[in-house]
This record gives structure tokens, sequence and C-alpha cells, in this order.
């Protein structure tokens, strides 16, 4: 089974705080992404990699910025944390099967910025 | 950008009864998925239709795919409380460099009465 771990299940930061989130998938998947998702909202792409070393903006990455220095990792930054960027991260992985890519998700991270 | 939108927002229904939850989306897709987000928790793959399929069936799933109206529903016969949970539907995009983006409603609650 594919195993996608996040490093916190729950995460208190306070504003201004630079806050790192990990995520981690033991599938040797190409593909990884960060979304977070709000009440009312949905869930929202972050940011996402294909590749290591590179990186894609997804549809809110204001306030976000994202590392992938090896493939089975792919960790979300915060540099200064608001309380705006209160929510439930969750990070996913696939891999290419041309056209029919099933994404697999990690517990989440839930994040209160006080 | 939202793709697909869920309907009805919350369903609650008895255990044994059969659970319909529908989506539209706006703009021509690859596939559809459904996932499943027990509270709390990561998102669960449960099925995936091709643009060029109708209808699919997994266990006491079934999902059928309109692309001339763009709405896909999901059906859960012999309801169970343990498929207390919220589902989403989700769309594909290809973002190039053997990547596929999804994008999520907003989900549908099921709460199944035991």
């Amino acid at each position: 089974d594919v195993k996608v771990t996040q490093s916190s299940r729950y995460l208190v930061k306070r504003t201004g705080e630079k806050v790192f989130l990990e995520c981690v998938q033991d599938m040797d998947h190409e593909n990884m992404f960060w979304y977070r998702q709000d009440p009312g909202l949905g869930l929202r792409l972050i940011y996402f990699s294909y590749d290591v070393k590179m990186k894609e903006k997804g549809d809110i990455p204001e306030g976000y910025s994202v590392s992938r220095e090896k493939k089975e990792r792919f960790s979300l930054i915060l540099e200064s944390a608001s309380t705006n960027q209160t929510s439930m991260y969750l990070c996913a992985s696939s891999t290419w099967t041309g056209g029919a890519d099933t994404q697999y998700f990690g517990p989440g991270t839930r994040l209160t910025v006080l | 950008s939202q793709q697909g939108e869920e309907d009805p927002q919350a369903l609650s229904i008895q255990e044994g009864e059969n659970a319909t939850m529908n989506c539209s989306y706006k703009t021509s897709i690859n596939n559809l998925q459904w996932y499943r987000q027990n509270s709390g928790r990561g998102l669960v793959h449960l099925i995936l239709i091709r643009s060029n399929e109708r209808e699919k069936h997994s266990g006491r799933l079934r999902v059928t795919l309109d692309t001339s109206k763009k709405s896909s529903s999901l059906l859960i016969t012999a309801s169970r409380a343990a498929d207390t949970a919220s589902y989403f539907c989700a769309t594909d995009a290809y973002s190039g460099a053997g990547s596929y983006q999804l994008t999520f409603g907003k989900g549908t609650k099921l709460s199944v009465i035991p």
C-alpha cells in the first residue's frame, strides 16, 4: 500500500513564526502536492512538484514556499505565519499513469496560528 | 478555481438506504474521480471514470458520467453507518511534464444513521 505521512497531526504556532510542514511518501512517486482545506472552500492547491527540485504554483501560492530536495520528501514552508493560514493542510502524491493519475493523501496537519 | 461542484452539500439517510451525490463541472475533462474523507483525515480514492465511459461499478459504488451535461453522480447502495464521510469529485487538467493536476469540489457530507 502507498503510504503518505505528514510530520504532525496538530500544530500550534504564533504569528510571524516560520513553519515547516513535512510530507514523505514511500512509493517512488514523481508527483507531490500540497493542499489546504477550509470549511466551505473545499481543497485548494497551493504548490505541486513533478520532479526533484521542480515546483509549480497552484491556485493559492501566496505566503507559501516549497522544497523538494529528495524524491520522497516535499516540504511546505510558511515564511511568516499569519492567522489566515490557520487551516488543514493535506499532502498527496501520484505517479504518471498516462492520464489517470490517482492521488494518495496523507492524514493531514491541522495548523493553528495564534 | 473550483471546477467540480457537488450537490447536495449535506445528505442524511437511514442505514440500508441508497445515497446519491451529484457533481457538475465546467470544462472538458480527461477523467473524473471520486474521493472520500472521514472526519479530520486525508482523502481516499474511491473510483475513476474516464471521459469515454458512461458508467462504472466498484462494490456498492456506481458512478455515472454524462459529458454532454458535464455532470457525474455517485451512488452508494445499501448504505452503512461506516459510509458516513464527506465525498468529493475531482476533475483533472494536464499541468505539463507528465503531471495531472486535480481540481476538487467542495464535497457532499453524508450522514448514515444506524
